[in-house]
């Protein structure tokens, strides 16, 4: 089966510098990556999410990079903020159906 | 707006007890999931369900069972509490189709299991 792996499991930045988290995939068919952003006490929400036909996808400060080849996708955060301090997860689509597969998370925080 | 809504934010149950986890969503999606949340072992998948009535076993399904029987409902049953089920749940549901789309969360059900 899929399996999704996230570097590193902590990430301390200051603020306004840049933030990158990489995940790798098993599954050479997984078409469908999405990136969840948990804060504290919160439930996961989508921030960003690309598909296996485009290699980048921009929105604001955030950006997901994918390489279909090595098999890795990375999230890439500019401009840190305090309120981006959270976990994220990293996810994977598993073949054949609408299941997703996710890594363990990263915590980000971000240094006033 | 899509909404995922779990029963409780928080329980605490007694060991050998039979736990009930309720889910809604109201947007009318097909797809619906259980995951358990434990720190350093990210998302893990319970079950999931495609339809009514309809269920399939995820990577830890062991000590659960879960139950749809409407569309915008899936109920999570343990059914003898154990400690080692003290967790966060975490329930989330996605439209159909062979597509795959953004999964919705719930905001969580923290069980303590004592």
């Amino acid at each position: 089966g899929e399996n999704v792996e996230q570097h590193p499991s902590t990430l301390s930045v200051q603020e306004g510098d840049s933030a990158v988290i990489k995940c790798t995939y098993s599954d050479s068919a997984s078409n469908y990556f999405p990136w969840y952003k948990q804060e504290l006490g919160k439930r996961p929400q989508l921030i960003i999410d690309i598909r296996s036909n485009v290699g980048e996808k921009k929105d604001q400060r955030i950006a997901v990079t994918l390489n279909k080849t090595a098999k890795h996708f990375s999230l890439h955060i500019t401009e840190t903020q305090p309120e981006d301090s959270a976990v994220y997860f990293c996810a994977a689509s598993i073949n054949g159906n609408n299941r997703l597969a996710f890594g363990k998370g990263n915590q980000v925080v971000v240094i006033p | 707006d899509v909404k995922v809504t779990q029963s409780s934010r928080y329980l605490v149950k007694r060991t050998g007890e039979k736990v009930f986890l309720e889910c809604v969503q109201d947007m009318d999606h097909e797809n619906m999931f259980w995951y358990r949340q434990d720190p350093g072992l990210g998302l893990r998948l319970i079950y999931f369900s495609y339809d009514v009535k309809m269920k399939e076993k995820g990577d830890i399904p062991e000590g659960y069972s879960v139950s749809r029987e409407k569309k915008e409902r899936f109920s999570l049953i343990l059914e003898s509490a154990s400690t080692n089920q003290t967790s966060m749940y975490l329930c989330a549901s996605s439209p159909g189709g062979r597509r795959n789309t953004e999964a919705f969360f719930g905001q969580g059900t923290r069980l303590t299991v004592v």
